[in-house]
């Protein structure tokens, strides 16, 4: 059973500071996605990585993707309060998403 | 259309009552999947389409759970006999056959049983 964990669940950074979010997942997947979700909103598509190594940068954010290492990474730099909300990374399991219980990121001045 | 689009956006429903919950995908998606999400946590799979057969409903939790998708496009969820366990927001996802496969989420169904 393909079971995802994220690290941290919770984080609160100050404005302009870098750090790095963990997805660890426990069986094989060749794909994987990471969403945003802001409280009591859907789901919003933010990377997609389809292959080893692969990576995506868009703004603030970068997302890694090790298949090897079964780790995917997503790294933001010089965070700004609008990245406050809650990450999800998730691995495909024949054509499910699998979902681990998020990051809740919080930024503050 | 422009997204996925859900209905209700809020149900609440007594406890025994039977709720539906519909959801239209983005025109021209094959496959159609179903999440639940519980306060607090992250949306756990219940079902998936392809067109009009439903491919996987390993994780439908009861059989109080029944989905269908009759023409391969506008989806509905039943819950029948409604409990407090299923008080959650019901996520509908549509996708496409491209190399990247994304799911394009729905504002989601919030179910509060009473």
């Amino acid at each position: 059973e393909l079971k995802v964990e994220q690290n941290p669940l919770f984080l609160s950074m100050q404005e302009g500071k870098n750090y790095t979010i963990y997805c660890n997942y426990s069986t094989t997947s060749d794909r994987l996605y990471w969403y945003r979700q802001d409280p009591g909103k859907s789901l919003e598509s933010l990377f997609v990585l389809l292959s080893n190594g692969a990576v995506k940068q868009e703004g603030r954010l970068m997302a890694s993707l090790d298949t090897k290492a079964r780790l995917s990474t997503l790294h933001i730099t010089a965070a700004v309060h609008d990245l406050s909300a809650t990450y999800f990374c998730s691995p495909i399991n024949t054509d499910k998403l699998i979902f681990g219980t998020g990051t809740r990121l919080q930024v503050f001045p | 259309g422009a997204g996925v689009s859900q209905s209700p956006r809020y149900k609440v429903a007594k406890r025994g009552q039977d709720v539906a919950l519909r959801c239209d995908p983005i025109s021209g998606h094959v496959s159609l999947f179903w999440y639940q999400q519980a306060l607090g946590q992250g949306p756990e799979f219940l079902t998936y389409f392809q067109n009009e057969a439903q491919l996987d409903k390993s994780g439908l939790p009861s059989d109080r759970f029944f989905a269908e998708r009759p023409e391969g496009s506008v989806s509905t969820l039943k819950i029948q006999r409604t409990q407090q366990e299923d008080s959650a927001v019901y996520l509908c996802a549509s996708s496409s056959w491209t190399d990247t496969y994304e799911q394009y989420f729905g504002p989601g169904t919030r179910l509060t049983v009473t």
